[in-house]
C-alpha cells in the first residue's frame, strides 16, 4: 500500500466551528507533513512530525493545531478560522525527515472553505 | 531566503514534441531535487527525484541536474495532452531539510 489518504475531501465551515482534518499512511514512514496550498501557488509547509513528535512549526497561527496520535495518523484541528484560511490542505509522508533523499508522497488533499 | 525559481508559463508544445521545464535554486548546499506533477484541483504527484549531476531517465521523463550552475530541468518526450498540468520543482534545503517548492510551470500540450 503506497497511499496517503485524507478525509474529508471537502469541508465547509463557519468561523466559529471546530473541525478536524485527518490523514493516514501505511507506508511505514516516520515523517508526516501538513501543507497549505492556495490557488496557483506552491504548497506551503505548516507542520512536520518526525517519529510522532512535532519537529517543525512554521509559525502557524494557533487556530491550527496538529496532532499525531501514532506513526500512521496525523490530524489537523481547526478552530475559529478566517475566510483567508480557505485553501487545499495537503498531508504528505516520507521515510524520514532531517536528511537528504527524502521523497515526499502527498495525499489527495482536503478542500477547505471558511465562510 | 532560500529560493526555487521556475517560469510560470504557460509553456505550450504540440503533441509529440519535447517539453523542457527548468528550475533554478539558490541554496548551493542542496543535494536533493524533485519534480512533481499537479493537475488542476488535485494534489502533487512525484514524477522524479535526482541527486547526482547528470541525467536520470524514467520512461518519457528525463531529469537533468547541474549543481555547479544550480539548475535542474525536466524533459518530457513525446508529450501528450494528458501531460498538461503544472510541474513543481522541489528542493531540500541544506541544514533544515525542508522542501522548498518553486511556483510551478504550467504546461499545455496541444492536440
Amino acid at each position: 500500500d503506497t497511499e496517503v489518504t485524507q478525509t474529508p475531501k471537502h469541508l465547509v465551515m463557519g468561523m466559529t466551528n471546530k473541525k478536524s482534518l485527518k490523514c493516514e499512511q501505511h507506508m511505514g514512514h516516520r515523517a508526516m507533513y501538513w501543507y497549505k496550498q492556495k490557488a496557483k501557488k506552491p504548497p506551503e509547509l505548516m507542520f512536520v512530525y518526525s517519529y510522532e513528535k512535532l519537529s517543525i512549526n512554521e509559525s502557524v497561527p494557533s487556530r491550527f493545531s496538529p496532532e499525531c496520535p501514532n506513526s500512521s495518523l496525523l490530524n489537523l484541528h481547526l478552530h475559529a478560522l478566517q475566510p483567508e484560511d480557505s485553501a487545499l490542505y495537503l498531508c504528505a509522508s516520507s521515510q524520514e525527515q532531517g536528511d537528504d533523499y527524502n521523497e515526499q508522497f502527498f495525499g489527495p488533499g482536503t478542500r477547505l472553505t471558511v465562510l | 531566503q532560500k529560493e526555487v525559481e521556475q517560469n510560470s508559463g504557460p509553456l505550450s508544445v504540440p503533441e509529440g514534441a519535447i517539453a523542457s521545464l527548468n528550475c533554478t535554486y539558490s541554496d548551493r548546499g542542496s543535494q536533493s531535487f524533485f519534480w512533481y506533477r499537479q493537475y488542476s484541483g488535485k494534489s502533487p504527484e512525484l514524477i522524479m527525484s535526482i541527486y547526482s549531476n547528470g541525467d536520470k531517465e524514467d520512461g518519457r521523463f528525463t531529469a537533468q541536474l547541474n549543481k555547479a550552475s544550480q539548475y535542474v530541468s525536466l524533459l518530457i518526450r513525446d508529450s501528450q495532452p494528458s501531460d498538461s498540468a503544472t510541474y513543481l520543482c522541489a528542493v531540500i534545503t541544506s541544514g533544515t531539510y525542508k522542501y522548498i517548492f518553486g511556483t510551478g510551470t504550467r504546461l499545455k500540450v496541444l492536440a
